[in-house]
């Protein structure tokens, strides 16, 4: 079984350009949730996807968006860029069934905006 | 007001002591409460997930979970070294929704 995986490791970009994160869920996972972490804060969820459909969304503006393919993997894309989306980038899979809302994140990716 | 309070510490204990994290939070819609591990430059591994009120125990780990004062620990018996760093609380008001978490404990366990 493997975990999480996220793509790249590290990024840096300047203002105004757009980046594409990528995340391949745990094996067997249906559901996909993105997260931004800013530096000593938690995670603050971005949206969901379910069956390649987004599932809520948290309070961050339409300039990020995502998709989920039918193997589940999954990526986010941010337009404009602005210095404070310098950040770890998580992406979290989990299993939707029964009550289970466990969440297993990936290693995440390093976004530095200049 | 935060929808969940965790103080950031850094908190310094010694080997082989007991360690009580603590969150608070505002959303008495909140049913779902879980702690994560974060290393350094590292994703969040979760730790302990629990629904509604009561205790789970995990080995040297055991969470605790207070509906009615907003309140959930996790207790870390015996600490170790590799138990130095960062602790998150997260919750969600259902499941399948999406998770909160607080800003984080930062643990340091000094052999």
């Amino acid at each position: 079984e493997t975990g999480v995986t996220q793509s790249p490791t590290h990024l840096i970009k300047t203002r105004g350009q757009q980046v594409t994160l990528r995340c391949s869920s745990q094996s067997g996972h249906n559901t996909v949730s993105w997260y931004q972490q800013a530096l000593g804060q938690g995670p603050q969820f971005i949206f969901q996807y379910y069956r390649e459909e987004e599932n809520g969304r948290g309070n961050f503006p339409p300039r990020f968006s995502g998709l989920q393919f039918p193997n589940y993997s999954s990526e986010l894309n941010v337009n404009a860029l602005e210095l404070d989306d310098s950040a770890l980038y998580l992406c979290a899979s989990s299993l939707r069934q029964g009550g289970n809302n466990e969440q297993f994140f990936g290693p995440g990716t390093r976004l530095t905006v200049l | 007001q935060k929808e969940v309070e965790q103080d950031p510490g850094p908190l310094s204990v010694p080997e082989g002591a007991i360690v009580s994290l603590n969150c608070t939070y505002s959303n008495s819609a909140f049913q779902y409460f879980m702690w994560y591990r974060q290393y350094s430059r590292k994703g969040p591994e979760l730790l302990m997930y629990t629904y509604s009120s009561g205790n789970k125990e995990d080995g040297r780990f055991t969470a605790q979970v207070d509906k009615s004062s907003k309140y959930i620990s996790l207790f870390i018996r015996d600490s170790q070294p590799s138990d130095s760093a960062t602790y998150l609380c997260a919750m969600s008001p259902l499941s399948y929704d999406k998770v909160i978490f607080g800003p984080g404990t930062s643990l340091s366990v000094i052999p």
